[in-house]
């Protein structure tokens, strides 16, 4: 089985500062992981994703993330956040999809970026 | 190129009704999936369509959810005898899923949703 845990619904960010959203994962099969941005009422957009090829992923908008296998973590993380960054934030794991390739997400984490 | 596209975009219905989405996917994905976005219940997985195969049915929540995939391409998400709780955004998603590992082969890409509500 597979679930995705995010830690915190909502985090809050000064314009330049750090973004640290939290991600842990448990999966039975080796994971495919994912993170996806939503802008209000808008569709899901792929960030980033990790498929075991190198372990620090780098997605669009300045994001990145690392999966570390021995903290079943893939926290995602900005170097400075900047004010169209608000959004929310999903995480998700997968396995291939000969392994039936349905997405199980987080529950999301709401960033807002302050001025 | 062109991406997931659904319709409606919105959908406003009467308890008991029942109501059809769309999804197209991108051309030459074999594979789509149906999500459903509530505030209850954050993301959850609905079905799953990989080519000719058999569709994973597992995320249905009841009988009165049932989708189907047309010559491999477009798909209907019907929802029969709506309720109050089936209120949510419906997401469809396509992935290529090339058993020749081409680059980019398990990623979903989403469409834009239908917004469902249930009066």
């Amino acid at each position: 089985a597979q679930s995705v845990t995010q830690l915190g619904s909502h985090v809050s960010v000064s314009e330049g500062a750090l973004v640290l959203l939290r991600c842990n994962y448990s999966s039975s099969v080796p994971p495919y992981l994912f993170w996806y941005v939503q802008y209000p009422n808008q569709g899901l957009q792929l960030l980033l994703k990790y498929t075991s090829a190198a372990t620090l992923v780098k997605g669009i908008n300045g994001f990145e993330a690392e999966f570390k296998k021995s903290e079943t973590s893939f926290h995602l993380t900005k170097p400075s956040a900047h004010m169209s960054d608000a959004a929310e934030y999903f995480c998700a794991v997968s396995g291939r999809y000969n392994q039936g390739g349905k997405l199980i997400f987080g529950q999301g984490t709401e960033l807002s970026v302050k001025p | 190129g062109a991406g997931v596209s659904q319709s409606p975009s919105n959908k406003v219905t009467e308890k008991g009704k029942d109501v059809e989405l769309r999804c197209d996917p991108i051309s030459g994905h074999t594979a789509l999936y149906w999500y459903r976005q509530s505030l209850g219940q954050g993301l959850e997985f609905l079905i799953y369509f990989q080519g000719n195969s058999a569709p994973d049915k597992s995320g249905l929540p009841s009988d009165r959810f049932s989708a189907e995939r047309t010559g491999g391409s477009v798909s209907t998400l019907t929802i029969q005898r709506t309720q109050q709780e089936d209120s949510a955004v419906y997401l469809c998603a396509s992935s290529l899923q090339d058993s020749l590992l081409k680059p980019d082969t398990d990623t979903q890409y989403f469409g834009p949703g239908t917004r469902l509500t249930v009066l």
